[in-house]
């Protein structure tokens, strides 16, 4: 069973802050690794996506991705209260197209 | 480009009902994802199609559930004799270029059964 694993938080960060979000997986041969921004009610909004070991910044985010240790995060610098949502870590598999999705972490962001 | 689009936003339905909600994907995307989220929880696969054929049915779905996208532009699912626990929000996404793309999701249409 192929997964993805998030910390459902509530994550509390003081506006201003670094907001840092974790995920998890566990098939090796995953390719691909996405964010989303989830408002409560809405849909999921793509806010980045990350192929390849290493840093990718866009703005005031950052992914990072380790394949050796499975792991890819996602880091909010200057956390603004705009920010506060769920964010979904999904990951696809070179083999095929679908798409395993973590449950989300909800982020609050306090003035 | 307008986005995914689907339609109707909300629908309440009573318990045993017929619904259909509808999907017009990014014009020039050939594949095509609907998915169902719960509060809590990410996004469930249903189905998936490239262009008109369906690929992929979630082995989890019921046959109550079914999709079509007959000319590889806008799809609907139904949802048949409808129960308490079909309520969710019923996402749409599509997807073009290369498979390991990112999908855009459209507004979603949440269902509510009673």
């Amino acid at each position: 069973q192929k997964e993805v694993e998030q910390n459902s938080g509530p994550l509390s960060v003081p506006e201003g802050a670094i907001a840092s979000l974790n995920c998890t997986y566990s098939d090796r041969g995953s390719q691909s690794f996405f964010w989303y921004r989830q408002y409560s009610g809405k849909s999921p909004e793509l806010i980045m996506f990350i192929y390849s070991n290493g840093d990718k910044e866009d703005g005031r985010f950052t992914a990072q991705l380790n394949k050796a240790s499975q792991y890819v995060s996602l880091l909010i610098r200057d956390s603004q209260p705009s920010d506060s949502a769920t964010y979904l870590c999904a990951v696809k598999a070179y083999s095929n197209y679908q798409l395993i999705w973590g449950a989300g972490t909800k982020l609050i962001i306090k003035p | 480009d307008t986005g995914v689009s689907q339609n109707p936003r909300h629908k309440i339905t009573k318990r045993g009902q017929n619904v259909t909600f509808r999907c017009d994907p990014i014009s020039e995307h050939n594949r095509l994802y609907w998915y169902r989220q719960t509060l809590g929880q990410g996004p469930e696969f249903l189905t998936y199609f490239q262009n008109e054929a369906q690929l992929e049915k979630s082995r989890l779905l019921s046959d109550r559930f079914s999709a079509e996208r007959p000319k590889g532009s806008f799809s609907t699912l139904e949802i048949q004799r409808t129960e308490q626990g079909d309520s969710a929000m019923y996402l749409c996404a599509s997807q073009g270029g290369q498979t390991n793309s990112p999908l855009h999701f459209g507004n979603g249409t949440r269902l509510t059964v009673t």
